[in-house]
């Protein structure tokens, strides 16, 4: 099974700081995606990558920026957190072209601004 | 874009009952998961199920794409089983639309 980890687990942070929250997958997949989570919308795609160097727009991207430095890793960043940025995020992988698009998830990252 | 509705929004079951999950979907698929969302948080992939019917335990999945439609079927409920079940949609590339979720409460 597809391990997927972030970190951390649960972070707060104030208004304006900066955030960067880590992600790992080890089973080679080409997809690594960002989500949020809260309630009364559900989970939401930030933004997702097919590859190393590659980033793609998700549908909530407004002040996020992601880099996918290996195909392991992608990184999402808060350059000036807001407390509308408080939320759970997921992390996940899937194998994409070749493979199926079974999605994989880590534990999450909570996430608070103040 | 894709419009992905769960039914019910809640559910309250009686230790033992069975559960029927409803998932539509307003377009063409080519990605389906069914996931179990812990009270704390994290996610359990239940099925990956793009098409037709696979069982796991007590639960079954079934995917009807000529008619948009997956459902997650829980046989003999229990406690454990309470928390939010959340259904995604994928059809533009590796892209997954999740609905809104159900909450199931299960009763001793």
């Amino acid at each position: 099974e597809a391990a997927v980890t972030q970190s951390p687990r649960n972070k707060v942070t104030v208004t304006g700081g900066n955030v960067t929250l880590s992600c790992r997958q080890t089973n080679s997949h080409n997809y690594m995606y960002w989500y949020r989570q809260d309630t009364g919308h559900g989970l939401r795609l930030i933004h997702y990558s097919y590859g190393a160097g590659n980033l793609q727009i998700g549908d909530v991207p407004d002040g996020y920026k992601a880099t996918r430095t290996t195909q392991e890793d992608f990184f999402l960043l808060l350059e000036l957190a807001s407390p509308s940025q408080t939320s759970l995020y997921f992390c996940a992988s899937s194998g994409g072209l070749g493979g199926t698009y079974e999605q994989y998830f880590g534990p999450g990252t909570r996430l608070t601004v103040l | 874009g894709q419009q992905v509705q769960q039914s019910p929004a809640s559910l309250v079951l009686q230790e033992g009952e069975n559960a029927e999950l409803q998932c539509n979907f307003s377009t063409s698929l080519n990605s389906m998961q069914w996931f179990y969302q812990r009270p704390e948080g994290s996610l359990v992939s239940l099925f990956y199920n793009p098409s037709g019917t696979k069982q796991s335990g007590r639960l079954t999945s079934t995917t009807v794409i000529k008619e948009r439609r997956s459902s997650l079927h829980i046989s003999s409920s229990q406690i454990t089983d309470s928390g939010t079940y959340l259904c995604a949609i994928g059809n533009a590339g590796a892209k997954l639309t999740f609905g809104g979720g159900t909450r199931l409460t299960v009763r001793p």
